[in-house]
């Protein structure tokens, strides 16, 4: 069965600072890949997807993921952090044979410093 | 384009009472998918829905149930309801084919059971 691992449950980083969110992955199949972000009592915004091709991929809000196939992994990163980055960040795993089911990670908090 | 609309946004229950939410996807999105996000077991899909038939299913009991219109708008039910059922209640939509897989989420519903 499809599982996927954030491995921090909280992280607080300055603001300006750099940050890094991991996520890792076990599944069978080519899988797709997402990251979303949760602000307090709203939904899920997307910020950036991984299919297939490039292995950087750009997403919205500075955003960027690199996807590594040999770690299963697709660790989220941002050169420089605003305070409105302070959010809950999930990543989450899908694939064509699974249809549109997606599996989520427990999700990382983060906290920004001023 | 509007994004995923839910209805309603908060709604107070009583154990044994039923629950019915709505959800209208984006305009040509024709899958909706259910997930149900609390604090102790995260994100978990319930089940989707494509052309007015459960595509897939997640791992919850038979009081969980769905159905989608034709104009793709989409309602889940939830019957005898238990504390356990409090959660919030994310629906989400996405175009199918075209090598696309994304999900855009909206706002949820905040089911509490008293």
């Amino acid at each position: 069965a499809q599982s996927v691992t954030q491995p921090d449950i909280h992280i607080t980083v300055s603001e300006g600072a750099s940050l890094e969110l991991r996520c890792n992955y076990s599944y069978g199949a080519t899988p797709y890949l997402f990251w979303y972000v949760q602000s307090p009592g709203q939904g899920l915004q997307l910020l950036l997807k991984y299919f297939s091709g490039d292995t950087l991929v750009q997403g919205i809000k500075g955003f960027e993921a690199e996807f590594k196939r040999s770690q299963s992994s697709f660790n989220l990163r941002k050169p420089s952090v605003h305070w409105s980055d302070a959010a809950e960040y999930f990543c989450a795993v899908g694939a064509v044979a699974a249809g549109n089911k997606l599996t989520f990670g427990g999700g990382t908090r983060v906290l920004v410093k001023p | 384009k509007a994004g995923v609309t839910q209805t309603p946004r908060y709604l107070i229950k009583t154990r044994g009472q039923q629950v019915t939410l709505s959800c209208s996807p984006i305009s040509g999105h024709r899958s909706v998918s259910w997930y149900q996000q609390t604090p102790g077991q995260g994100l978990q899909f319930l089940f989707e829905y494509f052309s007015e038939t459960q595509r897939n299913k997640g791992n919850f009991p038979g009081r969980f149930s769905g159905r989608q219109f034709s104009n793709s708008r989409s309602e889940m039910n939830v019957s005898t309801l238990e504390l356990g059922d409090s959660a919030l209640y994310l629906c989400a939509s996405s175009l199918v084919g075209g090598g696309t897989y994304e999900q855009y989420f909206g706002p949820g519903t905040r089911l509490t059971v008293t």
